[in-house]
């Protein structure tokens, strides 16, 4: 059974950084391109980043570009977004989305990031 | 970018009853159309790719349609579990995009 398990999220100030993590399990972790989406009551559904299997392509939304940072260990079957420079547009539900030719087929039950003072 | 557009934003429809639910692209996306599904307090579960093709474990009341910039997607007879939010999403250029949904009430 594939399963994409979120961790990390919390309540963080603004200006602060963030890590979070997917455990991927019940398929083969290094051979899938891996994306993050995250979703605001406001604004809806919203991709983030994507990397490739073997971690050597990244790509970035506008919105996160230059702060945001996604990688991953396959060794660990493990997703990672780096958060840095949080502001309270990036409060949302994170979520963890594996990618078979190009249809978003499995998701995280997601972590949720906020940014508070 | 391209601009996702649904409607109508909520549909009111009782069970056992037929639902169509419309999604417009502002672009030309083929059939790079998928189709989400996301009940309250869970993640979007993916139901339709390919504009109409239907995803493993997706009953057959599911089904999607179009091409280019206009799609729709139909469930035939609504049961309980059917009543939700439902998204469309195009896959032909980045970054991919979202409709802002649809909501599926009990009428």
């Amino acid at each position: 059974e594939v399963q994409l398990v979120e961790s990390g999220g919390g309540l963080i100030p603004p200006g602060g950084s963030l890590r979070v993590s997917c455990v991927a399990s019940g398929f083969s972790f290094s051979t899938y391109w891996m994306h993050w989406v995250r979703q605001t009551p406001g604004k809806g559904l919203v991709w983030v980043a994507r990397i490739s299997p073997d971690g050597s392509i990244t790509t970035y939304a506008d919105s996160v570009n230059d702060r945001f940072t996604v990688s991953r260990d396959n060794a660990k079957n493990t997703l990672f977004l780096q958060m840095k420079g949080l502001g309270a547009e990036d409060t949302a539900v994170y979520y963890c989305v594996r990618d078979i030719y190009a249809t978003f087929d499995y998701w995280g039950q997601g972590t949720l990031v906020t940014v508070s003072s | 970018e391209i601009l996702m557009t649904q409607s109508p934003a909520t549909l009111s429809v009782s069970p056992g009853e037929r639902a169509t639910l419309s999604c417009r692209a502002s672009q030309n996306v083929n059939t790079y159309l998928a189709w989400y599904q996301q009940r309250p307090g869970q993640a979007p579960r993916l139901l339709i790719h390919s504009a109409s093709a239907r995803a493993t474990d997706i009953p057959a009341r599911f089904s999607g349609s179009g091409s280019g910039s206009e799609f729709t997607l139909t469930i035939g007879s609504l049961q309980s579990e059917d009543f939700a939010v439902y998204y469309c999403q195009q896959t032909i250029t980045w970054p991919y995009t979202f409709g802002q949904g649809t909501k599926l009430e009990i009428k």
